[in-house]
């Protein structure tokens, strides 16, 4: 099983909402990555949780709220975004932080703030 | 910090036609990632080259790493509709607090008239 999956598919919120983002993986992956990629763009790093632990924060508002509640999950805790926050929200695995380590991408949640 | 720089950014292929993309750095590479990303999916992990020349083939698509390893590109041979999508390099970057990264290129957008 190679897979990773990301609920919801698609969320549109607006600005005073609280939402959640939730990805899980079953492949036994030690790293976990959140991503956030606009139209046309290349996927931008914003989290990696290394064993559980948040090991890369890329300078994210703190309107953005990650969570790796176990080995398997990973959270996006999401609270007064901003319309420019519109993006795919892409989650992703690799077996450790290493060298040289594949990623493994879900599905994406395709989010609108309105 | 590391930056990939890949062109082009967009290519309009008649199908049947051989493509490619490429990736250059100012920097030595530890390796380079190629993925793909086919429109409103996520990205696909394709291939990753580490040594200094090494040349990898996955049946239509050659991937190759410069000598230098300050470049790369992907080369499809006779493109087909179902190459559609937007291939994407990335390069390891790594920090000894942190642990490692993806940097990834600009992308090039492939588009395949049949």
């Amino acid at each position: 099983d190679t897979e990773v999956t990301q609920t919801p598919k698609h969320l549109v919120m607006g600005m005073t909402n609280k939402k959640s983002l939730k990805c899980e993986q079953h492949m036994g992956h030690r790293a976990m990555y959140w991503y956030k990629q606009k139209a046309k763009k290349p996927p931008e790093l914003m989290f990696v949780y290394s064993y559980e632990k948040l090991s890369i924060n890329e300078s994210v508002p703190s309107r953005f709220s990650p969570e790796c509640p176990n080995s398997s999950l990973l959270n996006l805790h999401l609270h007064a975004l901003q319309p420019e926050d519109s993006a795919l929200y892409l989650c992703a695995s690799s077996q450790d932080q290493g060298f040289t380590d594949t990623q493994y991408f879900g599905p994406g949640t395709r989010l609108t703030v309105l | 910090g590391q930056q990939v720089m890949q062109i082009p950014q967009y290519q309009h292929v008649q199908e049947g036609e051989d493509f490619t993309t490429y990736c250059n750095s100012s920097t030595t590479l530890s390796n380079i990632q190629w993925y793909k990303q086919r429109p409103g999916g996520h990205p696909v992990f394709l291939i990753q080259l580490v040594k200094s020349g090494e040349v990898k083939k996955q049946k239509r698509l050659t991937f190759q790493f410069g000598e230098a390893k300050k470049n790369s590109s992907l080369h499809i041979t006779a493109t087909q509709t179902t190459d559609v999508g937007t291939y994407f390099c990335a390069a390891l970057q790594i920090k000894e607090t942190s642990g490692s990264r993806l940097t990834f290129g600009e992308g090039t957008q492939l588009t395949v008239n049949p």
